[in-house]
């Protein structure tokens, strides 16, 4: 059980770059979610979604696309890099969205855009 | 909109000894959940201890515990015979307990120090 995972594990993009950040687990989680970390300001959600094939905005999702078409995975894509989102990004799901299920963490991408 | 602050962006304390970390939250919902993460220099959230608005009782977890205030909506993290892996970012989650969401929204972290 390797829990959530997520490549890769740094990543240097020039702006205007698009990639995909992956993330995937194996715990037949429903719930799964991407955060940014920035210095001083805590973690922020981006997107997340409560099942395969439905997504939902966060509080920072503009320059981000996600989908959903597997239970197991949930990609990150940027679509244009600005160095605005120069951060560490986070993964992390969850058995339902409901009660006081514990949210797993993936070990983060550290991503720098210049 | 549900907010939660923490209002100290480092703390430190002697190792053996005891601190307590502030968290405060706003929210008009009784339903909702609290929660501790620990983030070492690894970069890895760990869960420290996890409380259920509903329960009175204080949760535990070994050398921590909390202070739940539910009408003060404080919800403060008491680190007992602090050890030097305690040293780590501390941040302070609340989630609502109802809907069909799981977000979490996160505090903006205090620092930890463990001096020797």
């Amino acid at each position: 059980n390797a829990g959530v995972t997520q490549t890769p594990k740094f990543q240097v993009l020039k702006t205007g770059q698009s990639m995909t950040l992956q993330c995937a687990q194996d715990m037949n989680h429903e719930y799964m979610s991407w955060y940014r970390q920035d210095p001083g300001m805590g973690l922020r959600l981006i997107h997340y979604s409560v099942g395969a094939g439905i997504t939902d905005q966060g509080e920072v999702p503009n320059g981000y696309n996600v989908s959903r078409s597997t239970t197991e995975d949930f990609p990150l894509r940027l679509l244009s890099a600005a160095p605005s989102q120069t951060s560490v990004y986070f993964c992390a799901s969850s058995p339902r969205t409901s009660g006081v299920h514990t949210q797993y963490f993936g070990p983060g991408t550290r991503l720098t855009v210049l | 909109a549900q907010t939660v602050t923490q209002s100290q962006p480092e703390m430190s304390v002697q190792e053996a000894e005891t601190v307590t970390l502030s968290c405060t939250y706003d929210t008009s919902e009784s339903d909702y959940y609290l929660f501790w993460y620990k983030q070492p220099p690894s970069r890895q959230m760990i869960l420290v201890i996890r409380q259920e608005a509903y329960k009175q009782q204080n949760a535990t977890e070994n050398r921590f515990s909390v202070n739940f205030q539910k009408a003060a909506k404080s919800f403060s993290l008491k680190i007992s015979d602090s050890q030097l892996g305690d040293a780590a970012m501390y941040f302070c989650a609340y989630r609502f307990g109802g809907g069909s969401q799981g977000n979490l929204i996160f505090g903006k972290g205090t620092k930890l120090s463990v001096k020797p």
